[in-house]
Formats: structure tokens, C-alpha cells, sequence
């Protein structure tokens, strides 16, 4: 088994600050995704990574920046932290199998929680 | 991007009854559909998945159906128990890895 392991846990911030939260997989995972989950709500898709030193697009990557320094690793960072933004940020790798095999589940770290005030 | 749209956002249940869940979809080019359940304070975990080469799969009292024409899948959840209360997330890749999610249905199973 591996782990994905998200740093910080919780992370309090100021409006307008610069923020970085950070992701550490060993499972040896190619893929790994940035996901922001608002309060009772859905997953939205910020940025995601097919392989070392590769970044895509997610649907919501307007004021984030991605950055996938090695295979285990993927941060992600918030350019200007909104006043009394609230949401869990969640971190995932998957092996995913191009061929259409079984190998396409999605695992998520315990998630960074942030507060700005 | 992909839009996936999943309904209802709360749904209620007595212990012992089935539960549905339902999911559509934009982009004809999915191919991979897999279903996420949360329990209060923990991370996603896969339950089931389906691909658009099958149309039904079933496990431990989880039914999927995917129906490519309409751009739709559904989660049916057979003989619930309270421990089955929790939210539920589907979910459709788009371009290969994107896996975008829908909004979520909170389930929630009566005694």
C-alpha cells in the first residue's frame, strides 16, 4: 500500500496572501490532481499532473498556480488568498491506465483545510 | 470543460429500501465512470466504476448502469443500512485523465 500525505493540515491565512500547500504520494503514481471541495459540496478539478514535469488545466485554475517538481510530489498554490474563503483542498494520485484497465482509482490525501481571514 | 450534473443533492431513505443516483454527462468521448462515497471527515473512496464498454455492473449490493445514448449513468444502491448514509460523488473523465466530479448527493438511511 502507499500514502499521500498533505501538508499542512490546516492552513489559516491573510486576504491577498500568497499560499502554498503541498503533496507527497509514494505510491509511484504518474498521475496526481488538485481538487477544492467547498462545505456539503462537490469536487471541482484545479489543476492536475499526467506525469513529472507535466500540468493541465483543471476547470477551476484561475487564481492557482501547479507546480509537479518530482513523480512523488505536486503543490499547489493559491496566488491571492479571497477574504473568508473556507474550502478543503484535496490532493489524489492514480496510476491510471491509458489502455482502459482497472488501474484508474483515484487516491486522496486527508486534505489541507483553509480559513482566510 | 466536462460538466457532470448528478441529482438529487439529498436524498432520503428508510433502512431496507433501495436508493438511486443520477448522473449525465456532456462529452461523447467518456469512457470511464466511477462512483465515490464520503464519509463525514474522510477522504473519497471508490465504491464502484463502469466503462463505457459494459452497460450494468454490479458488487456487494451496488448496481451501476451506463447508458452512452443519453449521456447517462446511475448508482443503485440495493437493501440499505445506516452505515450507507454518507455523500456520494459520481464521476466522468474527459480527455483521458480529467476526471471532473459531480456536485454530490447526501444519503442519508432511517432506521
Amino acid at each position: 500500500g502507499g500514502i499521500i500525505t498533505q501538508t499542512p493540515k490546516f492552513l489559516i491565512g491573510q486576504e491577498g496572501q500568497k499560499l502554498t500547500l503541498k503533496c507527497q504520494q509514494n505510491f509511484n503514481h504518474d498521475t496526481m490532481y488538485w481538487y477544492r471541495q467547498d462545505s456539503g459540496k462537490g469536487l471541482r478539478l484545479i489543476y492536475y499532473s499526467i506525469t513529472e514535469n507535466d500540468l493541465q488545466k483543471g476547470d477551476l485554475s484561475e487564481g492557482y498556480d501547479a507546480s509537479r517538481e518530482k513523480k512523488s510530489s505536486f503543490s499547489l498554490t493559491v496566488t491571492s488568498a479571497q477574504k473568508n474563503e473556507m474550502a478543503v483542498f484535496l490532493c489524489a494520485s492514480s496510476i491510471w491506465d491509458w489502455g482502459g484497465g482497472s488501474q484508474n482509482t483515484l487516491y486522496f490525501g486527508a486534505g489541507t483545510r483553509l480559513s482566510v481571514l | 470543460g466536462e460538466q457532470v450534473e448528478q441529482l438529487p443533492s439529498i436524498l432520503r431513505v428508510q433502512e431496507g429500501s433501495s436508493a438511486s443516483i443520477n448522473c449525465t454527462y456532456e462529452n461523447s468521448a467518456s469512457n470511464y465512470f466511477p462512483w465515490y462515497k464520503q464519509e463525514p471527515g474522510e477522504n473519497p473512496k471508490l465504491i464502484i466504476d463502469i466503462r463505457s464498454n459494459m452497460e450494468r455492473k454490479q458488487t456487494q449490493g451496488l448496481i451501476v448502469l451506463l447508458d452512452k445514448k443519453a449521456k447517462r449513468f446511475s448508482l443503485h444502491i440495493t437493501d440499505t443500512q445506516p452505515g450507507d448514509s454518507a455523500m456520494y460523488f459520481c464521476a466522468a473523465n474527459n480527455a483521458g485523465a480529467k476526471l471532473t466530479f459531480g456536485g454530490g448527493t447526501r444519503l442519508t438511511v432511517r432506521p
